[in-house]
């Protein structure tokens, strides 16, 4: 009963570098997201994929980049890791798009870019 | 200007009070509201859902909504220290997780 799980929970980047966010769930969700949240701003919505093989731009894309791998593999991508992007990110899914009330969140991945 | 507004806190309340956590928008289309709770080191947890205006109650929980004054509040009553943790508030004009916008939080800290 694992829900939406995130890997990994905690990494350190230099700028530049690069990495991918792992996010998966078990719910047989159709639609997916990730967010980014940091003090003072609330969560931001990044990229989020409505179905297996779309995925759409959210408020705050630039510097990002996302793969909707299968129904339940979401992944982020920064290909140079810059300090703006020191966050909290969370990774969440939903049965549709449409239902405000059946999303869930994973645990987060806090990333620090230095 | 944010669209929704929410005091960050700290809130410290002692156990058992009556706790009031609040929000205020800017965008009379919104009609959709939601509080979600966080808790240290986690994702936010869906709370409270509540559609257009009026009350809505769930144990110790009630979401209040005022169009009018673009204003919606959450009530806790005989609060608990498990009661400790950060409140956000979320609304959108349409339904569509992907819609919502998300209010900053406030924490809330429960003494025993």
């Amino acid at each position: 009963n694992a829900g939406v799980t995130q890997t990994p929970k905690f990494q350190v980047l230099k700028t530049g570098q690069s990495m991918t966010l792992q996010c998966a769930q078990d719910m047989n969700h159709n639609s997916m997201y990730w967010y980014r949240q940091d003090p003072g701003m609330g969560l931001r919505l990044i990229y989020y994929s409505a179905s297996e093989g779309t995925t759409d731009k959210g408020e705050v894309p630039n510097g990002y980049n996302v793969s909707r791998l299968n129904k339940r593999e979401f992944s982020l991508r920064l290909e140079s890791a810059a300090p703006s992007q020191t966050s909290v990110y969370f990774c969440a899914s939903s049965i549709t798009q449409i239902r405000n009330t059946e999303a869930f969140f994973g645990q987060g991945t806090r990333l620090t870019v230095v | 200007q944010k669209e929704v507004e929410q005091d960050p806190g700290p809130l410290s309340v002692p156990e058992g009070a009556i706790v009031s956590l609040n929000c205020t928008y800017s965008n009379s289309a919104f009609q959709y509201f939601m509080w979600y709770r966080q808790y240290s080191r986690k994702g936010p947890e869906l709370l409270m859902y509540t559609y257009s205006s009026g009350n809505k109650e769930d144990g110790r929980f009630t979401a209040q909504v005022d169009k009018s004054s673009k204003y919606i509040s959450l009530f806790i009553r005989d609060s608990q220290p498990s009661d400790s943790a950060t409140y956000l508030c979320a609304m959108s004009e349409v339904t569509g997780f992907q819609k919502l916008v998300f209010g900053t939080g406030t924490r809330l800290l429960v003494s025993p």
